[in-house]
């Protein structure tokens, strides 16, 4: 079965420091791994997407992942935190192959200090 | 179309009531998904359409619940009988057909608050 670890609840930075929000996944099959974010009373937006390319992935607003089978992990990290950065991160893992039904971890709040 | 968008963005009502919340998806996305989403959790999957048809429900969706997708296009969902435990906001996506693969694309959600 699959499923998602997001290993922190919570992870506080300060301003222009590295963000680190990690997630470890268990798929049988090989798997499409996901990024979202969320801010508060907002739906989900996919910040980016593996899908068995290249195992580093960019998205939107400097994040990037790895995808590391080995490790059975697809952290996300951003080189420089903002303030508008601060929202609820979620990871989420999907069976390639299949219907898009996607196994969503229970999110990490990201708070950002000035 | 800018989107995916669900109707009313708030909801509260008497617990045994029902309520009935609406989705209209990306009009070129054949695949549409309910989830739910509690306080300090992530969301979990509720149903599945591909067009009309409702391929899969969890577990999660007892009888009080239904879910319609007429003619392919906007989907609705339908809690009877409300308990306070439906309190929830309930998101509604919508992907192409393909492999998996494609992300979701979400809407703002319906907040149900039940008194």
């Amino acid at each position: 079965a699959q499923s998602v670890t997001q290993l922190d609840s919570h992870v506080s930075v300060s301003e222009g420091t590295p963000v680190l929000l990690r997630c470890n996944y268990s798929s049988s099959y090989s798997p499409s791994l996901f990024w979202y974010v969320q801010h508060p009373n907002k739906g989900l937006q996919l910040l980016l997407k593996y899908t068995s390319a290249a195992t580093l992935v960019k998205g939107i607003n400097g994040f990037e992942a790895e995808f590391k089978k080995s490790e059975t992990s697809f952290h996300l990290t951003k080189p420089s935190a903002h303030m508008s950065d601060a929202a609820e991160y979620f990871c989420a893992v999907s069976l390639s192959g299949g219907y898009n039904k996607l196994i969503f971890g229970a999110g990490t709040r990201l708070a950002v200090h000035p | 179309d800018t989107g995916v968008s669900q109707n009313p963005r708030h909801k509260i009502t008497k617990r045994g009531q029902n309520v009935t919340f609406r989705c209209d998806p990306i009009s070129e996305h054949n695949r549409l998904y309910w989830y739910r989403q509690t306080l300090g959790q992530g969301p979990e999957f509720l149903t599945y359409f591909q067009n009309e048809a409702q391929l899969e429900k969890s577990r999660l969706l007892s009888d009080r619940f239904s879910a319609e997708r007429p003619k392919g296009s906007f989907s609705t969902l339908e809690i009877q009988r409300t308990e306070q435990g439906d309190s929830a906001m309930y998101l509604c996506a919508s992907s192409p057909s393909g492999t998996a693969g494609y992300g979701y694309t979400f809407g703002s959600g319906t907040r149900l608050t039940v008194v």
